[in-house]
């Protein structure tokens, strides 16, 4: 039982490049979540999935495209890297109502 | 637009003293609350959570918080802080009515134990 697996662990990316970060969970969770952590700012919310097939944004949105086209998969995409987009990227899940559950999170730098 | 304050950014305490750190959130309804703890390096795990019932919960390793209601608070203590607890913690708070199980943090308080 892995719980929630973030890959992968580092990246760094030029301003314009894309890439797709994926988070796999093993726990049957219906909720998975992707945050963004940022120096002094906390977690912010960027999108998040209540099911299979759903997807919601989130507070921070912009800059960035999701994926759950399997229950145990959420994938984050960044289409243009901009250096506004280094940070260190969590995802999580969860069943309704209940505690998040972390990955080890992702640490992204934009040069 | 709901949101979450922790009052302390930077927290320094000698090993054995108290600890308390204030979270205060603006939403009006009901509300799961939460503190997690980021050891250096790590990823956020959970130290306790209230959903309803008795207003003072206990987590782990002797952390306990108090949910004030009419204060909207929900303050984090440990009576006697270890070096192991220099850590970033993060106050979180969820909507019961949004079905979503989203939370929604405070900006963190890193805490630094001398020995």
């Amino acid at each position: 039982n892995a719980g929630v697996t973030q890959t992968p662990k580092f990246r760094v990316l030029k301003t314009g490049q894309s890439m797709t970060l994926l988070c796999a969970q093993d726990m049957n969770h219906e909720y998975m979540y992707w945050y963004r952590q940022d120096p002094g700012m906390g977690l912010r919310l960027i999108h998040y999935s209540v099911g299979e097939g759903t997807t919601a944004k989130g507070e921070v949105p912009d800059g960035y495209n999701v994926s759950r086209l399997k229950k145990q998969n959420f994938l984050l995409g960044l289409e243009s890297a901009a250096p506004s987009q280094t940070s260190v990227y969590f995802c999580a899940s969860s069943l309704s109502h209940s505690p998040l559950h972390f990955g080890n999170g992702t640490r992204l730098t934009v040069t | 637009a709901q949101s979450v304050s922790q009052h302390n950014h930077h927290v320094i305490l000698s090993e054995a003293a108290s600890l308390e750190l204030g979270c205060n959130y603006s939403y009006g309804g009901t509300v799961n609350l939460f503190w997690y703890v980021q050891y250096p390096g790590q990823h956020l795990q959970l130290l306790l959570k209230y959903f309803s019932g008795d207003p003072l919960v206990k987590g782990i390793k002797g952390f306990e918080a108090e949910f004030i209601k009419s204060k909207f608070s929900f303050n984090l203590r440990k009576p006697s802080v270890q070096w192991s607890d220099t850590a970033e913690y993060f106050c979180a708070v969820n909507k019961v009515s949004s079905n979503t199980g989203k939370l929604i943090f405070g900006q963190g308080t890193t805490l630094q134990v001398k020995p």
